[in-house]
């Protein structure tokens, strides 16, 4: 069945920092790939996605590409900031399956 | 509304109650889903309705809970004789069709004591 595997947090860093978070997934088809993000106290909200290999998804100063060859999705900010402190979850819809296959999300803390 | 509604947003029960979380997903949405969102277990996918097709129940964890989806809008998701075990976020979502992009609501944090 699909799966998503993406690295265990916390990850703690200081703003203005790179940020890399890793996402591998597996799956049958083609799928999309997503990235939720959950803000302390608020509901999971749609922060990028990529519909088909190659594609880079981009918002907010985050990008992700989907790399079919590696089967991975890593999400990647340049320099971030205190505003992005949340969970992030990695996720898959696969080609011909309508369900969202999660991986176990990874809380970003960033310090002033 | 411009988004998925969810009611409770909280609650606490006593175990062995019966509880019911409602959903109200964005204006023309046919496809709806529930998720349940608890500590060490991630996001669990648990029921999902499209239009008038039979829904997919296959992630319910028990006899105990149940979904049904009136007039393809509103969603009731009940748990009945509530355990300490289900205690976590039960998420709402909803999707143009199932080919589109999920958005989700705000959750209805339950808590069994």
């Amino acid at each position: 069945g699909d799966s998503v595997t993406q690295m265990e947090g916390p990850v703690t860093l200081s703003e203005e920092a790179f940020l890399t978070i890793n996402c591998t997934y597996t799956a049958t088809g083609y799928p999309s790939l997503f990235w939720y993000v959950q803000y302390p106290g608020e509901g999971l909200q749609l922060l990028l996605k990529a519909t088909k290999a190659d594609d880079k998804g981009s918002n907010k100063g985050f990008e992700a590409t989907y790399r079919k060859e590696t089967t991975s999705f890593h999400l990647e900010k340049g320099s971030v900031q205190v505003s992005d402190s949340a969970v992030y979850f990695c996720a898959l819809k696969g080609g011909s399956n309508y369900k969202l296959t999660f991986g176990k999300g990874t809380l970003l803390t960033v310090n002033p | 509304g411009a988004g998925v509604s969810q009611s409770p947003s909280n609650k606490v029960t006593e175990k062995g109650k019966d509880v019911e979380l409602r959903c109200d997903p964005i204006s023309g949405h046919t496809a709806l889903y529930w998720y349940r969102q608890s500590l060490g277990q991630g996001l669990e996918f648990l029921i999902y309705f499209q239009g008038n097709s039979a829904p997919d129940k296959s992630g319910l964890p028990s006899d105990r809970f149940s979904a049904e989806r009136t007039g393809g809008s509103v969603s009731t998701l009940t748990i009945q004789r509530t355990q300490q075990e289900d205690s976590a976020v039960y998420l709402c979502a909803s999707s143009r069709d199932a080919g589109n992009t999920i958005y989700f609501g705000e959750g209805s944090w339950l808590t069994v004591v």
